[in-house]
């Protein structure tokens, strides 16, 4: 059964450009989250997809954006990066019906800005 | 003030020894509760999940839970120099909310 996909690993951009990170949720789950991680930090929420659609927004600008199609699967897209933006980015999918089982985690894109 | 709040540590124990993990948290609409681990580099791996108050066990592990207090801890017995690594504390309420996590050392 696979778990959480996330592509790339790893990913250089240089500031002002645009960057797209994926992730296929776990077999079963229909929920996606995103999460930003800077280093030493907790993850912090970016947005929730269901159905969809945008649920949920964390603090975070326009510039990020998502998408999620029929598959469950997920987009999150950055506009004009910025050096600020370098951390590692984090899926986590889950069961809408079921959110006391928690999030299960991709294992990140590494996004650095140069 | 933070939704979910942790002590960053570094908390350092000997090998079989306890380790206690605290966190609290803002939210009273707060529904579960859990606890991830994240070795160095990786991503966060859930060890358990609480909703009731009171205490739940998994192997070496102890969750307690204290909604009136909106406080939650981990304890991890026999602590194994396996257990090093940061762990997480989040919660569930409005939104799916992290604390910055306490970075754990267990000495061999």
């Amino acid at each position: 059964d696979a778990g959480v996909t996330q592509s790339p690993t790893h990913l250089i951009k240089t500031r002002g450009q645009q960057v797209t990170l994926r992730c296929s949720p776990k077999s079963g789950h229909d929920t996606v989250s995103w999460y930003q991680q800077a280093l030493g930090q907790g993850p912090q929420f970016i947005f929730q997809y269901y159905e969809e659609e945008e649920r949920q927004r964390g603090n975070f600008p326009d510039r990020f954006s998502g998408h999620q199609f029929p598959n469950y699967s997920s987009e999150l897209n950055v506009n004009a990066l910025l050096l600020g933006d370098s951390a590692l980015y984090l899926c986590a999918s889950s069961f809408r019906d079921r959110v006391l089982d928690g999030y299960t985690f991709g294992s990140g894109t590494r996004l650095t800005v140069v | 003030q933070k939704e979910v709040e942790q002590n960053s540590g570094p908390l350092s124990v000997p090998e079989g020894a306890i380790a206690s993990l605290n966190c609290t948290y803002s939210d009273r609409v707060s529904q579960s509760f859990f606890w991830y681990r994240q070795y160095s580099g990786k991503s966060p791996e859930l060890i358990m999940s609480i909703y009731s108050n009171g205490d739940k066990e998994d192997g070496r592990f102890t969750a307690q839970l204290n909604k009136a207090s909106q406080y939650v801890s981990l304890l991890i017995r026999d602590s194994q120099p396996s257990d090093s690594a940061t762990y997480l504390c989040a919660v569930n309420g409005n939104q799916f909310y992290f604390g910055t996590g306490t970075s754990l050392t267990v000495i061999p």
